[in-house]
């Protein structure tokens, strides 16, 4: 299968810092990412889509303001968490579909925490 | 995209067939079913897809009601690996579309 990878797996961070998100296709082309969070026993929700070189579209009461997505790539897509605070702290998880393929590949997921 | 039901939990035996249920009744005729699992802290995992044809691949098998209203997902020899949280979705084929994730059912295999 495709493989999609994200930077970094864990971040600690304090209240009010910024924080960057990598996630990359490795072996395919991805016109669109997907990035989603997951709160502690809860399931995945849909922040936004990303599509390359267009603005993201955020699924409803998801700050655009606040968490910032740049896809300048077709393989590197970036979520940033601005001033970040401790409500933030969850795991954050990005995929994409192969062009063609029906089924969509997951990045490992990276664990935000703020203090 | 339709929606699905799932148990909220199973437990299996090692070495055993797990068979998980899903339900789509509301299912339309260009909606595949689609199979996930998330193993705790890790991203969700794809493990096999399905139009109305029953289907088998390395990792599971796909068995799908006529009617399309339901699907069971089969690990034929359930291993302590296989513990994870299994989501059952429903969407067309496109390959933009994106994933609503329900409750999944959590899998406990047992030694």
């Amino acid at each position: 299968g495709a493989v999609v990878s994200q930077h970094p797996s864990r971040v600690i961070c304090k209240s009010g810092t910024s924080v960057k998100i990598e996630c990359r296709s490795l072996d395919f082309q991805a016109t669109t990412m997907f990035w989603y969070r997951q709160f502690p026993k809860q399931s995945l929700m849909l922040m936004a889509t990303s599509n390359e070189g267009s603005k993201a579209t955020y699924e409803q009461g998801v700050e655009k303001d606040k968490f910032l997505i740049n896809h300048a790539s077709l393989t590197l897509s970036t979520l940033t968490v601005t001033s970040a605070h401790p409500e933030d702290s969850s795991f954050y998880i990005c995929s994409s579909p192969r062009e063609g393929q029906g089924e969509q590949f997951f990045g490992p997921g990276t664990r935000l925490t703020v203090l | 995209d339709a929606k699905t039901t799932q148990p909220p939990s199973m437990d299996c035996a090692e070495g055993r067939a797990a068979n998980l249920p899903c339900n789509h009744s509301t299912i339309s005729g260009n909606e595949y079913v689609y199979w996930y699992r998330q193993i705790h802290s890790q991203g969700p995992q794809y493990i096999i897809h399905g139009l109305k044809n029953n289907e088998t691949n390395e990792m599971a098998s796909l068995i799908i009601t006529e009617d399309r209203k339901s699907s069971t997902l089969i690990l034929p020899h359930a291993t302590l690996r296989d513990t994870a949280v299994y989501y059952c979705i429903v969407r067309g084929n496109n390959a933009g579309n994106m994933l609503t994730f329900g409750g999944g059912t959590r899998l406990m295999v047992k030694p």
